[in-house]
């Protein structure tokens, strides 16, 4: 049972335009949700956060935007550079108090053209 | 810098070791995680350890056991390695209370093949 869902594996997008990765999610009760970047042979970086109670965080070119009646979860990147090429996982948190357990997307390879 | 140090990037063992994946972290975090990455499947929480001497199961715990002697340091242990566990591990951490918002850091990975 995925409970966190990112339907494209992949996406190519030219150098300058906007890259826009997608996420779903079932559970009404997830807390934050958060993305990752990760290149080969690295682990995953923190890029972004978003409280259940906001609907728009940005930071830089960086932008989620939370669509909670459609459970849907969007980072945006504007411009796209050749560094932004890696794979991105949303991940969501349940509402519990101090640990907290993500629950990871399957990822999506995004590749940005020079 | 903030550190969450994975002793080996490679192993290759055979089926039936015994394999210690070790993990240290640098920042007195709290929390600190255990994950294995495959294609399709995304990131997979093994165990986890929110104290010293304290651990609970993930989502996949099963074939993998662990341990947390000291704060900093949280160890992963396959007890008889199968084909099946070769993956990506990573070791995240993060401090008690604050990991929702700033996220976990990880490790490098160690990338283990059981041959």
């Amino acid at each position: 049972d995925q409970q966190v869902k990112q339907n494209s594996p992949s996406l190519s997008v030219q150098e300058g335009r906007i890259s826009i990765l997608n996420c779903d999610y079932t559970n009404s009760m997830f807390d934050y949700f958060l993305w990752y970047k990760k290149y080969p042979a690295e682990g995953p970086t923190f890029l972004i956060s978003i409280s259940s109670i906001k609907d728009k965080n940005e930071d830089g070119r960086f932008t989620v935007f939370l669509n909670k009646s459609a459970k849907h979860l969007s980072l945006h990147i504007v411009p796209s550079q050749p560094g932004d090429s890696a794979v991105y996982f949303c991940a969501a948190t349940p509402p519990t108090s101090g640990t907290y357990k993500y629950i990871f997307g399957t990822g999506t390879r995004l590749k940005v053209l020079a | 810098d903030v550190k969450v140090t994975q002793s080996s990037r490679y192993l290759v063992k055979r089926t039936g070791e015994k394999v210690f994946l070790e993990c240290v972290q640098d920042m007195d975090h709290e929390n600190m995680f255990w994950y294995r990455q495959d294609p399709g499947l995304g990131l997979r929480l093994i165990y986890f350890s929110y104290d010293v001497k304290m651990k609970e199961k993930g989502d996949i715990p099963e074939g993998y056991s662990v341990s947390r002697e000291k704060k900093e340091r949280f160890s992963l242990i396959l007890e008889s390695a199968s084909t099946n566990q070769t993956s990506m591990y990573l070791c995240a951490s993060s401090p008690h209370g604050q990991g929702a918002r700033y996220g976990y850091t990880f490790g490098s990975g160690t990338r283990l093949t059981v041959v």
